[in-house]
């Protein structure tokens, strides 16, 4: 079965540093990866996502993440972080056995300290 | 288009007690989902459907029934509520398998 892993519950960076959320997967054909956001209070909304070509995926705000097939990994980057970026992360994967429902880690919350 | 809709944002119920928390969608997709966060425990689903007249059950479905009646309407049904209940309940669409899930703002339930 399908399983997301997200290290780190709390993340804290400063203000201006390197972002990095770790995301690794379990899925024995090609997956679908996202990564969304959740605002305090708000519905999720995505951030980026891989299906198919290019391994490195740009998303909004400056966010990347980039899929590597042979670590099963799909981490999240952004080179200088904002106070408006705190919020907390989730990182989702999807495929054909699971008949591409969504399947969620836990979340991470980034925390930016000025 | 205001996407997805839920409502109430906010409801306090007592055990025991019914209530239907309702969403709408109007960007005519065929899946919708809904789901539950706990703190420290991500999304669960609950219930999803592939379209007018057919649902299916996610992973978390006992306490809950669904229906979906028209393509824009999805909502979810708490019968005798009780305190595992308690919880954040998005709702989310989606035009077909792989593509982006959008989701509701939420409601947050509480059930003393």
């Amino acid at each position: 079965a399908q399983s997301v892993t997200q290290l780190g519950s709390h993340v804290s960076v400063s203000e201006g540093a390197l972002v990095l959320l770790r995301c690794n997967y379990s899925s024995s054909v090609p997956p679908y990866l996202f990564w969304y956001v959740q605002y305090p209070n708000q519905g999720l909304q995505l951030l980026l996502k891989y299906t198919t070509g290019a391994t490195l995926v740009k998303g909004i705000n400056g966010f990347e993440a980039e899929f590597k097939k042979s670590e099963t990994s799909f981490h999240l980057t952004k080179p200088s972080a904002h106070m408006s970026d705190a919020a907390e992360y989730f990182c989702a994967v999807s495929d054909r056995r699971s008949n591409y429902q969504l399947i969620w880690g836990a979340g991470t919350k980034l925390i930016i300290k000025p | 288009n205001a996407g997805v809709t839920q409502t109430p944002k906010f409801r306090i119920l007592k055990i025991g007690q019914s209530m239907t928390l309702q969403c709408t969608q109007d960007m005519n997709h065929n899946y919708m989902y809904w789901y539950r966060q706990d703190p420290g425990m991500g999304l669960k689903l609950i219930y999803y459907s592939v379209g007018a007249g057919i649902t299916d059950k996610g992973e978390v479905p006992n306490g809950y029934n669904v229906s979906r009646s028209t393509t824009e309407d999805f909502p979810l049904r708490l019968e005798l509520a009780a305190p595992s209940q308690t919880s954040v309940y998005f709702c989310a669409s989606r035009r077909a398998l792989g593509d982006t899930q959008y989701f509701g703002p939420g409601t947050r339930l509480t059930v003393l």
